[in-house]
């Protein structure tokens, strides 16, 4: 089963310059989010989306654009890079049903020069 | 805004220790709380799910305690076993809308053989 996958897994960067994470989950999940994880701290919610063709805001979402075209994808995209995005990014995803459980994809590292 | 908390950030035990890692939350008005596991550069792994209508859920040696009137969750691990040694995420849900949960920063947990 792949659940949720999350492509690349590592990425290095320069500032200013602009990359695309790809998450993709096989589970029919109408929810689906972008976390960033930061040393010493918990999870931060990007941002989200409630279905296909819906996103928002999470806690913290600038510097970041989503789009969620199709069901199954929900990319995140970084326009002009900065060391503070300097991070591990998690997609997660939820059903309907289930009683709200995430599933986390296994994260991607990024590193912003 | 609502704040998670786990106490404590790190904890060492011996083989074979019964512990309870803590997690508390500032805002009661919460529809679930999930634990995950994380493991060094890995993803994070749903371990037990608590709807806010029940007091607890057990799987294999863990067992964790949901009291919402007080903003607790407790995560219970009997006979505790090197291969438990990974960081304890706490997480609660607190918008039917969104879905989205609220992490702590976890408890790092070694267990020496």
């Amino acid at each position: 089963n792949a659940g949720v996958t999350q492509t690349p897994k590592f990425r290095v960067l320069k500032t200013g310059q602009s990359m695309t994470l790809l998450c993709a989950q096989d589970m029919n999940h109408e929810y689906m989010y972008w976390y960033r994880q930061d040393p010493g701290m918990g999870l931060r919610l990007i941002h989200y989306s409630v279905g296909e063709g819906t996103t928002a805001k999470g806690e913290v979402p600038d510097g970041y654009n989503v789009s969620r075209l199709k069901k199954q994808n929900f990319l995140l995209g970084l326009e002009s890079a900065a060391p503070s995005q300097t991070s591990v990014y998690f997609c997660a995803s939820a059903g309907l049903a289930g009683g709200g459980e995430l599933f986390f994809g296994e994260g991607s590292r990024l590193t912003v020069l | 805004k609502q704040e998670v908390t786990q106490i404590p950030a790190a904890l060492s035990v011996p083989e074979g220790e019964n512990l309870v890692l803590n997690c508390s939350f500032t805002d009661s008005a919460i529809y679930n709380l999930q634990w995950f596991r994380q493991d060094p550069g890995k993803g994070l792994t749903s371990l037990l799910l608590i709807q806010s209508s029940q007091r607890e859920q057990t799987s294999g040696r863990l067992n964790a305690s949901l009291d919402k009137s007080s903003g607790r969750s407790t995560l219970y691990i009997a006979a505790s076993q090197p291969g438990d040694s990974a960081t304890y995420l706490c997480a609660v849900g607190g918008d039917t809308g969104r879905r989205a949960l609220t992490f702590g920063s976890g408890t790092r947990l070694q267990v020496q053989p």
